[in-house]
């Protein structure tokens, strides 16, 4: 059962531009959503989180915008350069019982970002 | 501060061998959870150990186990190895266990099994 559902599979950005990638979830039980981004030949990279009590989450050019009626949450990269091309996954977390220590993540975005 | 650290960072088995892959958590972290990533199903979840206890596990077979030390170390095993087993296993530590503590990935032990 997917738990998460990342949307698209591929990105192609000119440097400059805006990258947008969508997760939705469907465990409203979910209360932390983190972004990674991954390199090949890397582990993930922990990027930048959320939790549910706000809207949006700005770090640099990375913005998560979150919304829990929607039970979506995307991933907004500012200025896009060639340096971010990467495959980037959104992940899910609850609080404690038998979510402990358990990252759900979306099967992952490869984002290329053209000079 | 030293990040996550992972050994070996390769590994070749034949098919019905065991193996143990190595996790050393960044300096203060007492979590330490599993992921197995794969082409076709992705980043999965294998199980998380705190403070030397299983506080989790995934979907998995028996097959796969792991442990942690009294230093926060974790090793995970798994026997009588397939083809399927095939991939790179992710270790991840954050301070303590629970969803408002970061987790933070290691580089992966890529294995393969022919």
């Amino acid at each position: 059962q997917q738990q998460v559902k990342q949307s698209p599979q591929s990105l192609i950005v000119q440097k400059g531009g805006i990258s947008i990638i969508n997760c939705a979830y469907e465990n409203t039980a979910f209360d932390y959503f983190p972004w990674y981004q991954q390199f090949p030949g890397k582990g993930p990279a922990l990027l930048i989180a959320i939790r549910p009590d706000v809207s949006e989450k700005k770090e640099g050019r990375f913005t998560i915008s979150f919304n829990k009626s929607a039970k979506q949450f995307s991933l907004h990269i500012m200025d896009s350069q060639p340096g971010d091309s990467a495959t980037y996954f959104c992940a899910a977390a609850s609080a404690g019982g038998t979510s402990y220590g358990k990252l759900t993540f979306g099967q992952g975005t490869i984002l290329t970002v053209h000079p | 501060k030293a990040g996550v650290t992972q050994t070996p960072r390769y590994l070749i088995k034949t098919r019905g061998q065991q193996v143990t892959l190595s996790c050393s958590p960044i300096s203060g972290h007492r979590s330490v959870s599993w992921y197995q990533q794969t082409p076709g199903q992705g980043l999965q979840f294998l199980f998380e150990y705190f403070s030397e206890t299983q506080r989790n596990k995934g979907n998995f077979p028996g097959r796969f186990s792991g442990r942690q030390f009294s230093n926060s170390r974790s090793e995970m095993n798994v026997s009588t190895l397939e083809l399927g087993d095939s991939a790179l296993y992710l270790c991840a530590s954050s301070r303590s266990s629970g969803p408002s503590y970061e987790q933070y990935f290691g580089p992966g032990t890529r294995l393969t099994v022919t």
